[in-house]
């Protein structure tokens, strides 16, 4: 059964900072992996999609890589912003016609 | 691009009463509509995966009489917490599949905005 681990759970960064998150799957046969941001009480945007023949997605300060062969997956926030502050989500599919499975998610507070 | 209105955003409701969440795609035919559940400070997880026209495959230790799942038209999918208690309390998200042959693609799930339910 798929497992999506993310570390770390939480992390605090002063406002200017570069970070990368982090996201594990213990099985490397995936269709795609999607990055996800979800502010407090909301719904979910999607940020990145990497398709599994892809290595990196980039949408302007953020960079998605991939490395299916290992299982990871990493998010690159650059110039990180208080409005950056959420939590993000990593989650994989195994095949077009099935759920996403999502890891637990980063907490990221960005203080100014 | 590819927009599911979900409703209602937010619930509350008494101790052993129904409540439905209703999920409509509104530019694509969601073929596939996947209800997921997420309580506080936890991560998304699944509940059952909706064909349409056909009867739902809940994940292990989701019970199929408490969570009824419709999905009767490519638009519309539907889930009724059945005597809903205070432990059902959580966020609510469907995800749709396009399985018409738009520009979206299956490629891509679609995300309602959520519903929290709150049982008093």
């Amino acid at each position: 059964k798929q497992e999506v681990t993310q570390i770390p759970a939480a992390l605090s960064v002063p406002e200017g900072e570069n970070l990368v998150l982090n996201c594990s799957f213990t099985d490397s046969a995936i269709y795609n992996l999607q990055w996800f941001r979800q502010d407090p009480g909301k719904g979910l945007t999607s940020l990145l999609l990497i398709q599994s023949s892809q290595r990196e997605q980039t949408s302007g300060r953020l960079n998605a890589s991939l490395d299916k062969s290992s299982g990871r997956s990493t998010l690159y926030i650059a110039a990180s912003q208080p409005g950056d502050s959420a939590t993000y989500l990593c989650a994989v599919r195994h095949q077009a016609g099935t759920a996403l499975i999502f890891g637990k998610g980063t907490t990221l507070s960005v203080s100014s | 691009g590819a927009v599911v209105s979900q409703h209602p955003s937010w619930v509350i409701c008494k101790s052993g009463t129904s409540v439905k969440i209703e999920c409509r795609s509104l530019d694509f035919q969601a073929t596939t509509m996947f209800w997921y559940r997420q309580f506080p400070k936890q991560s998304l997880m699944l509940m059952a995966t909706s064909n349409e026209g056909s009867k739902a495959t809940y994940e292990q230790g989701v019970e199929k009489d408490k969570f009824l799942i419709n999905h009767a038209s490519l638009t519309l999918s539907t889930l009724t917490v059945t005597s809903a208690h205070p432990e059902d309390s959580s966020f609510y998200i469907c995800s749709a599949r396009d399985g018409g042959q738009g520009v979206f693609g299956a490629n891509v799930l679609t995300f309602g905005a959520g519903s929290r339910l709150t049982v008093l």
